[in-house]
């Protein structure tokens, strides 16, 4: 059974870091790109950042882009997102998502992970 | 950057209803369209990639169709447990991916 479980979010004031991360099992993680979405409350659902399966590949939303940094390790099976200079309107859940059926498509999600900029 | 419009915002129906969903872009996405259904407090479910093709599990009354920047996704007999919110995902031309603004399935 495919399971991705997100940990790393919590309550952070504006201007401070943390790091998400998002653990794999049930399929060969070191084959597949993964994503990471977000959902303000309430609001829909916008894609962050997406890796490819070797990390040759990497790409962010505007809204994030120099701020956010997306990484994996094969060997851990292990999804991680770093983030820096966090604004109030990062406040969301952010969930891990993987393209395991067909490229650039989000196939099993993680439960998801609360951020919440807040001085 | 591809807008999707979706509507109506909310539809209310009743059980056993047919559902009809519609997705808009602002330009061609040729087929690579997805729709997901998202209930209260979980994350999506992946219903429908490339327009018209059933993900693993997905119930046959589900059904999706359309090309280029018209797309609806069509419950044919809704159960209690497909009240929840869907959302459109375009993949044809990103970054970035995006994602309409959802609609809402409720209970008349």
């Amino acid at each position: 059974e495919v399971q991705l479980v997100e940990s790393g979010g919590g309550l952070v004031q504006p201007g401070g870091s943390l790091r998400l991360s998002c653990a794999a099992s049930g399929f060969t993680f070191s084959s597949y790109s993964m994503n990471w979405v977000r959902q303000a409350p309430g609001k829909g659902l916008e894609w962050v950042s997406y890796i490819s399966s070797a990390s040759s590949t990497i790409y962010y939303a505007d809204s994030v882009k120099g701020r956010f940094t997306i990484s994996r390790d094969n060997a851990k099976n292990s999804l991680y997102l770093q983030m820096n200079s966090l604004r109030v309107e990062d406040t969301a859940v952010y969930y891990c998502a993987s393209s395991t059926l067909k490229l650039y498509y989000f196939d099993y999600w993680g439960q998801g992970t609360l951020v919440t900029v807040s001085s | 950057e591809i807008v999707l419009t979706q509507s109506p915002a909310t539809l209310s129906l009743s059980p056993g209803e047919r559902a009809t969903l519609s997705c808009r872009a602002s330009q061609s996405v040729t087929n690579y369209l997805a729709w997901y259904q998202q209930k209260p407090g979980q994350a999506p479910r992946l219903l429908i990639y490339d327009a018209s093709k059933r993900a693993t599990g997905i119930p046959a009354r589900f059904s999706g169709s359309g090309s280029g920047t018209d797309f609806t996704l069509t419950i044919s007999s809704l159960e209690p447990e497909d009240f929840a919110v869907y959302y459109c995902q375009q993949r044809n031309n990103w970054p970035p991916l995006t994602f309409g603004g959802g609609t809402k399935v409720e209970i008349k």
